[in-house]
């Protein structure tokens, strides 16, 4: 089956640096994307979402770009701090069909102090 | 509000042994899941419950059973475990509308030995 997936496991910045997590879908049908934070010890956390007719959408600290041409997605985390450290994940659903996400494996941020 | 809320945290099985994991949520949602998270790996679903009263198999069901014991609880259960289940499992729940977030439980880690 089509799967959502991550291009860097492991992603190493300073604090105070931008840092960009990216993600590619195979499946070009979803319609709705999610990027989760997980940390240590305790379950994910929604941090930001995006509809597929809209290529950015911003929160606090965080953006989140879609290239549907390129089934790219990806994460922008600004002035990183040390609680930014985590994974995250991001995920893909098609909204036509039961909602159940399908999730990427991770990529894990460490951010130095 | 507690949002979704899973027990045990952690339990520790002998192969072969029964326990089933519960699981509810106090926001009045439809959907309810239960995904499996291992090394290196992203979230995968076993099981969800798009409402209350129906339940699906998801990506990797087998060795697993649930129940959907009314809107607010949905429990996971392993017959007979096996070492191949040891893991951290989640549950999470959502409205059900369709491009609407998901909540996740702490996760619950079982070992079976």
């Amino acid at each position: 089956g089509e799967s959502v997936g991550l291009h860097l496991p492991t992603l190493s910045v300073q604090e105070g640096d931008n840092s960009i997590i990216n993600c590619a879908y195979s499946n070009s049908a979803s319609d709705y994307f999610i990027w989760y934070k997980q940390e240590s010890g305790k379950g994910p956390q929604f941090i930001i979402d995006i509809r597929s007719n809209m290529d950015k959408r911003q929160g606090q600290r965080v953006t989140v770009l879609l290239n549907k041409t390129v089934k790219h997605l990806s994460l922008q985390i600004a002035a990183t701090q040390p609680g930014d450290s985590a994974v995250y994940f991001c995920a893909e659903a098609l909204t036509g069909g039961s909602y159940i996400p399908t999730f990427g494996r991770g990529t894990s941020l460490i951010v130095h102090p | 509000n507690a949002g979704v809320t899973q027990t045990p945290k952690f339990q520790v099985l002998k192969t072969g042994q029964s326990m089933t994991l519960q699981c509810a949520q106090d926001m009045n949602h439809n959907s309810m899941y239960w995904y499996r998270q291992d090394p290196g790996m992203g979230l995968r679903l076993i099981y969800y419950s798009a409402s209350e009263g129906t339940t699906d198999k998801g990506e990797v069901p087998n060795g697993y059973n649930v129940s959907r014991l009314n809107k607010r609880e949905f429990s996971l259960r392993l017959e007979s475990a096996a070492p191949s289940q040891t893991s951290v499992y989640f549950c999470a729940s959502s409205d059900g509308t369709r491009g609407n977030t998901i909540y996740f439980g702490e996760g619950s880690w079982l070992t079976v030995v």
